[in-house]
């Protein structure tokens, strides 16, 4: 059983289109995370929810709009699609917000914008 | 805010041979120092963890050192295989706290058979 689930694991589209990346856990956490990996490797954090709620919102664009119908998903929209949003983004868990343990990866999900 | 820096980027090394991947960090209030170790085409997976009441800490082939004073730790792999050929990251956090957790930019490591 995957711990972190996410889809699509690959996404390809144009420039100025709309897409959304869904994430799942199944390890009863009540955080959940969306962190943006560019092409040389570095992993920024973009949000975090505890709970439902938003916890922390990084300097992201307002095209990134997340949305966490439960605890335990969490999903990203991305509107107006541009060139530098190519990346590989990762959605993670953990049991808390208070940097006590072990944050858990999803496999990540590659979008190439065109 | 907390800056790491991790040094060295890419890091080529024989089969058997020890790897040293070292970081620094900023903020003196930092008291947690995770190691993220991150396959081809997977996510990122912690494999040691040190708090700084420790100064050291090991697990199996793999140990962490930290020097609060310097500001430093250092994630050490002993007897190295391919199957640790990968991206290795260090990260620094306040814990328990709310701050986010602040990585470094990862140093890629070969191990040639």
């Amino acid at each position: 059983d995957t711990a972190v689930s996410q889809t699509p694991k690959y996404l390809v589209t144009q420039m100025g289109n709309d897409k959304s990346i869904k994430c799942e856990q199944n390890l009863g956490h009540d955080t959940m995370y969306w962190y943006k990996q560019d092409s040389k490797k570095f992993l920024k954090i973009m949000f975090s929810y505890n709970n439902k709620e938003l916890i922390i919102n990084e300097t992201v664009p307002n095209r990134f709009s997340p949305k966490s119908p439960d605890k335990a998903h969490l999903n990203l929209h991305i509107n107006s699609l541009e060139l530098g949003d190519s990346a590989v983004y990762f959605c993670a868990s953990s049991r808390t917000s208070a940097n006590t343990g072990e944050l858990f990866f999803g496999e990540g999900s590659r979008l190439t914008v065109l | 805010g907390e800056n790491v820096e991790q040094h060295p980027s890419t890091l080529s090394v024989q089969e058997g041979d020890s790897a040293v991947i070292k970081c620094t960090y900023s903020d003196s209030a930092s008291n947690y120092f995770p190691w993220y170790k991150q396959e081809l085409g997977k996510g990122p997976q912690l494999i040691i963890d040190i708090r700084s009441n420790v100064g050291e800490k090991k697990d199996q082939r793999i140990a962490v050192t930290l020097n609060k004073t310097a500001k430093h730790f250092s994630l050490h792999i002993t007897e190295t295989q391919p199957e640790d050929s990968a991206v290795y990251f260090c990260a620094a956090s306040i814990s328990p706290g709310y701050s986010t957790l602040t990585f470094g930019k990862g140093t890629m490591l070969l191990v040639s058979p």
